[in-house]
């Protein structure tokens, strides 16, 4: 059983378009957060729930928009893709956003051509 | 200046060395993170560290919180270890990441 699932694993789009990328965990935390690597491989947070709510939002463009139906899923949303969001996008949770440990999903690997 | 620097950037070893990943960083922490990233891409966390120091298996993690450094050591290592070792601090409001030491471990 996957902890934390991602989907899809491959996103490949033309620039403009609106996609979205979904996670979903298993564990029963109560963090969830998105992050970006980038082609240098340098990982930068994105976003972070907490129980639904967010807790960060790092400076990212407003076409990137985290939905939290309920604590197992963090869905983000991306409008008008750009050549520069090309990323890999991983998802993760952990049982609280202190002191706990982080569980990784594999990752979305999206390329905009 | 990245709140996070690791050193070495990149690491070769052979089979069965000592190694050593540093970490220091700048800002006031609630907890460091040490994480690994295989060639294939997926991410683990190795490590959660407030205070002291942590073991699982060969991997050793420590952290100085007066001194803002963490060290993370491999004993034994094997060429399976071969991966980038991220570190990573949580401020309790962000998360800042280290540009990773790219780890190959020769047999």
């Amino acid at each position: 059983d996957t902890a934390v699932s991602q989907t899809p694993k491959y996103l490949v789009t033309q620039m403009g378009n609106d996609k979205s990328i979904k996670c979903e965990q298993n564990l029963g935390h109560d963090t969830m957060y998105w992050y970006k690597q980038d082609s240098k491989k340098f990982l930068k947070i994105m976003f972070s729930y907490n129980n639904k709510e967010l807790i960060i939002n790092e400076t990212v463009p407003n076409r990137f928009s985290p939905k939290s139906p309920d604590k197992a899923h963090l869905n983000l949303h991306i409008n008008s893709l750009e050549l520069g969001d090309s990323a890999v996008y991983f998802c993760a949770s952990s049982q609280d956003s202190v002191s706990q440990p982080q569980h990784f999903g594999d990752g979305t690997r999206l390329s905009i051509l | 200046k990245n709140e996070v620097e690791q050193s070495p950037q990149n690491l070769t070893a052979q089979e069965g060395e000592f190694i050593t990943i540093n970490c220091s960083y700048s800002v006031g922490i609630s907890a460091l993170h040490w994480l690994q990233q295989h060639p294939g891409g997926g991410i683990v966390s190795l490590f959660m560290l407030s205070s002291g120091k942590k073991k699982h298996g060969r991997l050793i993690a420590t952290i100085n919180i007066q001194e803002k450094h963490s060290s993370l050591h491999i004993t034994a290592s094997h060429p399976r270890d071969s991966a980038v070792y991220i570190c990573a601090v949580n401020t309790g409001n962000q998360f800042y990441f280290g540009t990773g030491t790219s780890l190959t471990v020769i047999p």
